[in-house]
């Protein structure tokens, strides 16, 4: 039972350069969220879906798309990097919308953006 | 806007002693609160859920409290060792936040150092 998984582990892009972070879970979990994590700033919702078919945006969505592939499988897009993508990247999920169920977390996704 | 505090971005404590973290917020109580346990290059971990109309949650060496009106909910680690030593964060939801439905707010964390 792996949990939730996430690929890649380390990235580092040119400024401009687009990638795509893979997300899966084997849970059964409704829910799926993308998270972003910075020295002073804690973990920021970038966006989340809490069904499959749908996603919203969460606090900071602006130069990011994702992609609610099946329930499995949840992706985040950079469709053109910036310095200020720099960050550590926590994909998760919840087995339902409602937040008082557990999140479980990947590994995170180490991105760079030079 | 909701803000989350945590205490002090460092806690440093002697092996056995207990350890003590607090979370405070403004404006409205969350339906629910979590803490969670991140390592260094891990993500974070589930440890606690504590609802608004609890006081008091419990499991093994941990407990966690939850006053509203103080809005502060405070994390014990009671015979701390130095394997406790990570960084622990708290989570609040507002499921009553239509806006906020099914997202967690996390605060900064605190680092905890237990010293053997």
């Amino acid at each position: 039972n792996a949990g939730v998984t996430q690929t890649p582990k380390f990235q580092v892009l040119k400024t401009g350069q687009s990638m795509t972070l893979q997300c899966a879970q084997d849970m059964n979990h409704n829910s799926m969220y993308w998270y972003r994590q910075d020295p002073g700033m804690g973990l920021r919702l970038i966006y989340y879906s809490a069904s499959e078919g749908t996603t919203d945006k969460g606090e900071v969505p602006n130069g990011y798309n994702v992609s609610r592939l099946n329930k499995r499988e949840f992706s985040l897009r950079l469709e053109s990097a910036a310095p200020s993508q720099t960050s550590v990247y926590f994909c998760a999920s919840s087995p339902r919308p409602d937040s008082g169920n557990t999140i479980y977390f990947g590994e995170g996704s180490w991105l760079t953006v030079v | 806007s909701q803000k989350i505090e945590q205490n002090s971005e460092a806690l440093n404590i002697q092996e056995g002693k207990t350890a003590t973290l607090t979370c405070n917020y403004t404006n409205y109580s969350p339906a629910y609160l979590q803490w969670y346990r991140q390592d260094p290059g891990r993500g974070p971990v589930f440890l606690l859920l504590i609802r608004e109309n609890e006081k008091e949650k419990r499991k093994e060496r941990l407990k966690v409290t939850f006053d509203t009106t103080l809005k502060q909910s405070l994390f014990h680690i009671t015979a701390s060792q130095p394997a406790d030593s990570a960084t622990y964060l708290c989570a609040l939801a507002f499921i009553w936040v239509v806006t906020n439905a099914g997202k967690s707010t996390f605060g900064d964390g605190t680092t905890l150092t237990v010293k053997p």
